[in-house]
């Protein structure tokens, strides 16, 4: 039973376009994220939902929209998609009480716009 | 200046071999420290947690934290084909936000 699962794996689809991308996660945690990772695989926070609030949104462009439904699930919707929104996009989850700072990642989203 | 410095490598050694891998950091307020590993085409996985300085042994790894010169490292003793991975130094303030190393490629040779 996957702990952070995302859909879809794969997306491939070309420049103008809008997608997104789902995630779950059954291990009860407080915190979602969303990270993007480039080719290079440098792994860069863009988002953070704590109990459905969005607490952080670093400096993304506003055509990333999140929304988190409620605290097990938090989506990723992106408009009007780039050559540069190619990347692999990792959801993540964290328990608060009693912090850690252990993130579950799902298996990435890999999305490549043409 | 960036917040985390890692090495991206590729590192390539025999099986057998001792691993070093490290990173350094520039903000002070860092107090947990981690290394994740991600195989191919998977998702990070937590490997090794430190909170502050000092060292921290799990079998054939072991972390070591230098506060005072912004300086952590990760040790593979014995590697394996199998430790083969990418290693992503990973810190935090205690807050919500951790910071990620650019990773480094390790490859195993048997």
């Amino acid at each position: 039973d996957t702990a952070v699962s995302q859909t879809p794996k794969y997306l491939v689809t070309q420049m103008g376009n809008d997608k997104s991308i789902k995630c779950e996660q059954n291990l009860g945690h407080d915190t979602m994220y969303w990270y993007k990772q480039d080719s290079k695989k440098f792994l860069k926070i863009m988002f953070s939902y704590n109990n459905k609030e969005l607490i952080i949104n670093e400096t993304v462009p506003n055509r990333f929209s999140p929304k988190s439904p409620d605290k097990a699930h938090l989506n990723l919707h992106i408009n009007s998609l780039e050559l540069g929104d190619s990347a692999v996009y990792f959801c993540a989850s964290s328990q608060v009480l009693g912090y850690t700072g252990e993130l579950f990642f799902g298996e990435g989203s890999r999305l490549t716009v043409l | 200046q960036k917040e985390v410095e890692q090495d991206p490598g590729p590192l390539s050694v025999p099986e057998g071999a001792i691993v070093s891998l490290n990173c350094t950091y520039s903000n002070s307020a860092f107090q947990y420290f981690m290394w994740y590993r991600q195989y191919s085409r998977k998702g990070p996985e937590l490997l090794m947690y430190t909170y502050s300085s000092g060292n921290k042994e799990d079998g054939r790894f072991t972390a070591q934290v230098d506060k005072s010169s912004k300086y952590i490292s990760l040790f593979i003793r014995d590697s394996q084909p199998s430790d083969s991975a990418t290693y992503l130094c990973a810190l935090n303030t205690g807050g919500f936000k951790t910071i990620f190393g650019a990773g480094t490629r390790l490859f195993v040779k048997a």
